[in-house]
This record gives C-alpha cells, structure tokens and sequence, in this order.
C-alpha cells in the first residue's frame, strides 16, 4: 500500500473560481487517479493521470473544467475550474491497479 | 448497463448484534469485487478482493463471500469502532485499473456501545 497525502483537506470557495488540490504519495507510481464523491453518491471516476502524458478523462469530465498536472510520479494535482456550487463535493485521488488506495480526500465547498 | 447496489443505505446494530451487508452487481462479466471502509473525513480503506464465486476472506470481525450475482459483508459481533461507511465495488472482466471499477453508494454501519 501507498501513503496518500492530499492538500488542502477542505476549502470554501466563491462561484466562478478555481480550486488546485494537489495529491503526494510516498512512492513512485505511473498512475494516479482522480475521483469525485458527491453525497449519497458513488464514487465517480474523473480522470487518469499518468506521468509525461496527457490525463485521460472519463465521460462526463473535461479538461477545460478539471485540468490535471502530473510533473512526475509522486505528485499531481487537479484544478477544479470555474466552480459552481454543484461542485461541491469531495475530490479524492488514489493509486493503485485493481486494488485501489486513496488519499484522504479534499472536501470542496461553493457558495 | 453495469450496476451496483447496496443495501441497507444504513444499518444500526447493538454492540454484539451479528449482520451481513449486500452488494449486488448486474456486469457484463465480474472480474474482480472489492470492498473498501470509509471513515468520516478519510478516503476509502481497501478490505477485501473476491475474485469467483465461492470465495471468502476475512479480517477480524468481517467476512466477505462472493455469488454470481452478489457478494455478502458479514460484520460478526461488530464494535463500536466497527461504525462506517463500507462501500463495493466491481470491475468488468477483461479490463483493469482503476477506469474500470464501478462503486455503490455504500453501507452507513452504526454500532451501539
């Protein structure tokens, strides 16, 4: 298993700002992976980021609205753009293959 | 359409009060089902991979069993400290990673001292 720190862990944010919530873990790894948990929800796959590419973007996600970085294999973050209050949701990131271990999360308010 | 459920949405038991939690999945074909822990404020615990029907592992108090249509969570003689959020999930035969993990909504599990 990884350690998975994540900043911050919880923010207030105005309408129509952005939000940059950066992941670190403790160990080289080529993928790591952005979700969303919206309450009473499932998580929701957002995006893959793998070092040295572009992040691949699950249906429903675009890069315009959560660009991600990935500078290199400890380190990502994802931008949340433009927000609006459906936003509003906890945005986690994990690593692994099948088995999947998670930051613990950065939970995102918009007013 | 690939599809997990699970039920209860919530469950209360008294400290010592045995149970089981559902998941059930309607895939296209099962490749792998996961279950995770999920405290308050945190990110999801890995517990469990069940790969075939008939499988079953345990942790503690948990025990996690597989079907061809659903998997049980059975919490014996659960703690207090047993309370959370358990949540599965299941990824499609013939794919991996992560793009490929279909979670439910989760089980809220609350054990009365």
């Amino acid at each position: 298993s990884a350690v998975i720190s994540q900043k911050p862990s919880r923010d207030i944010c105005q309408r129509g700002t952005s939000l940059t919530i950066q992941c670190q873990v403790d160990s080289q790894v080529t993928m790591m992976f952005w979700y969303r948990q919206q309450p009473g929800q499932s998580l929701t796959l957002i995006a893959t980021a793998n070092q040295g590419s572009e992040a691949t973007y699950e249906s429903g996600f675009v890069i315009d609205k959560f660009p991600i970085s990935r500078p290199n294999l400890t380190f990502s973050t994802l931008t949340v753009s433009n927000m609006s209050p459906e936003d509003s949701s906890i945005y986690l990131c994990s690593v692994g293959w099948d088995e999947q271990y998670f930051g613990p999360g950065t939970r995102l308010t918009v007013t | 359409e690939d599809q997990v459920t699970q039920s209860p949405e919530a469950l209360r038991l008294q400290e010592g009060e045995s149970s089981s939690l559902n998941c059930s999945y309607t895939v296209s074909g099962l490749r792998g089902l996961f279950w995770y822990r999920q405290d308050p404020g945190k990110g999801p615990e890995f517990l469990f991979t069940l790969y075939s029907a008939g499988e079953e592992k345990e942790k503690e108090r948990l025990k996690a069993t597989l079907t061809k249509k659903e998997s049980f969570l059975h919490i014996t003689a659960p703690k207090p400290e047993d309370s959370a959020t358990y949540l599965c999930a299941v990824q499609v035969l013939g794919q991996t990673g992560a793009n490929n993990l279909f979670f439910g909504t989760g089980t809220r599990l609350t054990v009365i001292p």
